[in-house]
């Protein structure tokens, strides 16, 4: 596709209900990065991707979350047992060499935890 | 790991005045610098970076410089417009691999006409 689309936009949960949120790269791109944005702040690093190894999880807050990307394409960002500290905007981005490694943003996920 | 400071938290310049976010790393084996421009409920978008081969690089009115030595790159903006109005965000990358980077706490740009 032409940009780096997620879904769901927006996401309600309950607390202790587990999320999906769903990425999809642009074809092609090798790495596939998960960001957490929290209200007025910077993107906090997560977990990437190099087609589909996970070559970093470092970020990842506790082993509630899990993240995939089985075909090297389309990723996954799991939250089990949701509590509210997960509340934020989830950010995917995709990168490749030929365009100098900048990172092309899809428009996150706003998960609220009630 | 990496740690990306950022200046300030937040600015305001009159429309046509200059605007400087400066930001510091603590890896000196980081060798890539890519500034972020996020609108409000937008998706962050790359708008100028550095590789540490160059001290400046210039596209129209932002500019980005880079001081190895001291550990520090800055964005400037010239002659701001209201539609520069935004949260900027510096990088840096964690390692030596441009692949991921790790985002200073951004700069909220308020340009008042």
């Amino acid at each position: 596709g032409a940009g780096v689309s997620q879904s769901p936009r927006y996401k309600v949960a309950k607390r202790g209900q587990d999320v999906a949120l769903r990425c999809d790269p642009i074809s092609g791109h090798v790495s596939l990065f998960w960001y957490q944005q929290a209200l007025g702040q910077g993107p906090e690093f997560l977990t990437y991707f190099q087609n589909e190894a996970q070559l970093d999880k470092s970020g990842l807050p506790s082993d509630r979350f899990f993240a995939e990307r089985p075909e090297g394409s389309v990723s996954t960002l799991k939250i089990q047992r949701t509590q509210q500290e997960d509340s934020a905007v989830y950010l995917c981005a995709s990168s490749t060499p030929q365009d100098n490694y900048g990172y092309t943003f899809g428009s996150g996920t706003r998960l609220t935890v009630v | 790991g990496e740690n990306v400071e950022q200046h300030p938290s937040t600015l305001s310049v009159q429309e046509g005045d200059s605007a400087v976010i400066k930001c510091t790393y603590s890896d000196s084996a980081s060798n890539y610098f890519p500034w972020y421009k996020q609108e409000l409920g937008k998706r962050p978008q790359l708008i100028i970076d550095i590789r540490s081969n160059v001290g400046e690089k210039k596209d129209q009115r932002i500019a980005v410089t880079l001081n190895k030595t001291a550990k520090h790159f800055s964005l400037h903006i010239t002659e701001t417009q209201p539609e520069d109005s935004a949260v900027y965000f510096c990088a840096a990358p964690s390692g030596t691999s441009y692949d991921k980077v790790i985002f200073g706490p951004g700069t909220s740009l308020s340009v008042i006409p």
